[in-house]
């Protein structure tokens, strides 16, 4: 089962404006990283961070890690039509292996950026 | 380089029918994992296979194995099909295996639809 959970689940904004997602996770992670998926389609990495870091930027995106609070959010700036999607967070656990794999989805906030 | 890919796209079967999905990962890449999505449940954990090895197995029942050849490529088959198991089903490839594995490049998926 996952051990994460985005906050909010659904998020419908303007083009233009900034699109704040949250994901608090259960178990102690290794790196942290983020997804896109466009409907009913595969998955797109979009960022890692790791456990190590605080704050990461990839051109509009910025990622957050709070490890003492298992938390993390993804800011998109700027957003556009095109980023309409579901996001996911997925931690690769320290206690890597087992029936957990190695990666841990959260269920996934639903963004909607209209034009 | 080429993507992840899998076939068939779509499937529709039966209860009680089995199925075969396949899935080629990246050039080089040597892990290759399962998930399956469902509105529901979200996304989860089937199985991650390394170098012909089964490395990690999710909480699903004997119903699902899956296997890799010696050139990476990977099935996945669903025996005795329920109707809970229509999903959408994810292979995933990466280069590395283990907790400092890096991001993993998602195929389209296969949409299986079991009647």
């Amino acid at each position: 089962s996952q051990q994460g959970e985005e906050d909010p689940q659904a998020l419908s904004i303007q083009e233009g404006e900034n699109a704040t997602m949250n994901c608090s996770y259960k178990t102690s992670i290794n790196n942290l990283q983020w997804y896109r998926q466009n409907s009913g389609r595969g998955l797109v990495h979009l960022i890692l961070i790791r456990s190590n870091e605080r704050e990461k930027h990839s051109g509009r995106l910025r990622v957050t890690l709070d490890t003492s609070k298992k938390s993390s959010s993804l800011l998109i700036t700027a957003s556009r039509a095109a980023d309409t999607a579901s996001y996911f967070c997925a931690g690769v656990p320290t206690n890597y292996g087992g029936s957990q794999g190695n990666l841990i989805f959260g269920k996934g906030t639903k963004l909607s950026v209209k034009p | 380089k080429a993507g992840v890919t899998q076939t068939p796209r779509y499937l529709i079967k039966t209860r009680g029918q089995q199925v075969t999905l396949s899935c080629s990962p990246i050039s080089g890449h040597r892990s290759v994992s399962w998930y399956q999505q469902t509105p529901g449940q979200g996304l989860q954990f089937l199985f991650e296979y390394f170098s012909e090895t089964q490395r990690n197995k999710g909480n699903f029942p004997g119903r699902f194995s899956g296997r890799q050849f010696s050139n990476s490529r990977s099935e996945m088959n669903v025996s005795t099909l329920e109707l809970g198991d229509s999903a959408l089903y994810l292979c995933a490839s990466s280069f590395l295996s283990g907790r400092e594995s890096y991001e993993q490049y998602f195929g389209p998926g296969t949409r299986l639809t079991v009647t």
